[in-house]
């Protein structure tokens, strides 16, 4: 069962544009969502989080929105640029039982193309 | 120098080898991670380390030993291990257990079981 999906395996968008990450949730005790962005051959990094008491976190070109209601989240990246290119991960976390752990989706990668 | 550090990079084993993979952080965090991720999967989470002690195993076969000496320093010791065991093994730290403030990854070690 997974309660966390990301549904597009990859995204290709041209330098300049935005680039539209969207991820959906199962679990209605996740309240914190975070964004991790990998590079081939390193470990994932944190990007940008946001707390469910809010509905959007912009952070310099990276702005994350969060629709509770629909159990949805977007990572919006303008504009785009031929370095984003990786892979992102979407995650979320909860409070109580075992709901602290991060959960993962597959991730979706990214290219920026020049 | 990332804060979470993991070796080998690489390793190629065969499945009646025994071996072990080593991860330290020096970011003072009292939580440690060990994640799988394999091709077209999201990061699956094996083990949760909490101020030494294991508090979370997730139905991880026995082949996969985990080993946390200090809170710096995680291993998972490796035997016996199966092809479709082959993938990226991810460490991460944190603040504490329940933080949802992120994870600090290391690199990983790409595993390759022949």
């Amino acid at each position: 069962d997974q309660q966390v999906k990301q549904n597009s395996p990859s995204l290709s968008v041209q330098e300049g544009r935005i680039s539209i990450l969207n991820c959906d949730y199962t679990n209605s005790m996740f309240d914190y969502f975070l964004w991790y962005k990998k590079y081939p051959a390193e470990g994932p990094t944190f990007l940008i989080s946001i707390s469910s008491i809010k509905d959007k976190n912009e952070d310099g070109r990276f702005t994350v929105f969060l629709n509770k209601s629909a159990k949805h989240l977007s990572l919006h990246i303008v504009p785009s640029q031929p370095g984003d290119s990786a892979v992102y991960f979407c995650a979320a976390s909860g409070s109580g039982g075992s709901n602290y752990k991060l959960t993962f989706g597959k991730g979706t990668l990214l290219t920026v193309n020049p | 120098e990332t804060g979470v550090t993991q070796t080998p990079r690489h390793l190629v084993m065969g499945m009646t080898n025994k071996k072990s993979l080593k991860c330290e952080q020096h970011l003072g965090h009292n939580a440690m991670y060990w994640y799988k991720q394999s091709a077209k999967k999201p990061l699956e989470l094996m083990f949760v380390y909490s101020l030494e002690e294991r508090v979370e195993n997730n139905s991880v076969p026995s082949r996969f030993s985990p080993e946390c000496p200090n809170s710096s320093h995680l291993f998972l010791h490796l035997h016996t291990l199966q092809p479709e065991d082959s993938a990226l093994y991810l460490c991460a730290s944190s603040q504490d257990r329940g933080s949802p403030y992120g994870y600090t990854f290391g690199s990983g070690t790409r595993l390759t079981v022949v």
